[in-house]
């Protein structure tokens, strides 16, 4: 089946430091990612829309400047956290649906990246 | 803005008995739900799909209703096993949108 690949699996960095996240589509073509940040407890929150080509589309309240999408090929998104600090602490966890897929299709989901700010 | 609620948010339950996971939603003009299963600092596993079209999904020891009017959905799990602890998360999609709504999950516990 279709698989999607996160990377790294954890980070752990000090306070001031910008971390990249990797959203791979395997085996698919993606022209549509998805990028959610879970709590402990809590529920997914859809951060942004990561469009391939264009600019990505976010969420109220969810600073573009802070989280940086990019989305330049068809099977890679990159969610950049910048000058991270110990509040963007969290699980973050991406999805992306197969552009040639029919559209009631499930997404398929990334095991997700533990960020630790110190 | 769709809201989803899952109820219990804990449960505890001896090997064998049988799971009953709520999920409510506000906003009925769903395109399909989605469960899931999720465990401790991993990713997410999709478990059943049910399109709006549809009552119920089926796989193996799990089933999945779904009520679209009165906004709810319920996932049953015969048999449990310790190896069904986990969290189970329900998410809805809306027509015209790709975007997923979750719920906050419900932490199960299978005791042997």
């Amino acid at each position: 089946g279709a698989v999607v690949s996160q990377h790294p699996s954890r980070v752990i960095c000090k306070s001031g430091t910008s971390v990249k996240i990797e959203c791979r589509s395997l085996d698919f073509q993606a022209t549509t990612m998805f990028w959610y940040r879970q709590f402990p407890k809590q529920s997914l929150m859809l951060m942004a829309t990561s469009n391939e080509g264009s600019k990505a589309t976010y969420e109220q309240g969810v600073e573009k400047d802070k989280f940086l999408i990019n989305h330049a090929s068809l099977t890679l998104s990159t969610l950049t956290v910048t000058s991270a600090h110990p509040e963007d602490s969290s699980f973050y966890i991406c999805s992306a649906r197969d552009s040639e897929g029919a559209s009631n299709q499930p997404q398929h989901f990334g095991d997700g990246t533990r960020l630790s700010i110190l | 803005k769709q809201e989803v609620t899952q109820i219990p948010a804990a449960l505890s339950v001896p090997e064998g008995e049988n799971l009953v996971l709520n999920c409510s939603f506000t906003d009925s003009a769903i395109y399909n739900l989605q469960w899931f299963r999720q465990d401790p600092g991993k990713g997410l596993t999709s478990l059943l799909l049910i399109q709006s079209s549809q009552r119920e999904q089926t796989s193996g020891r799990l089933n999945a209703s779904l009520d679209k009017s009165s906004g709810r959905s319920t996932l049953y799990i015969a048999a449990s096993q310790p190896g069904d602890s986990a969290t189970y998360l329900c998410a809805v999609r809306l027509r015209n949108d790709y975007k997923l709504s979750f719920g906050a999950g419900t932490t199960v516990t299978v005791r042997a």
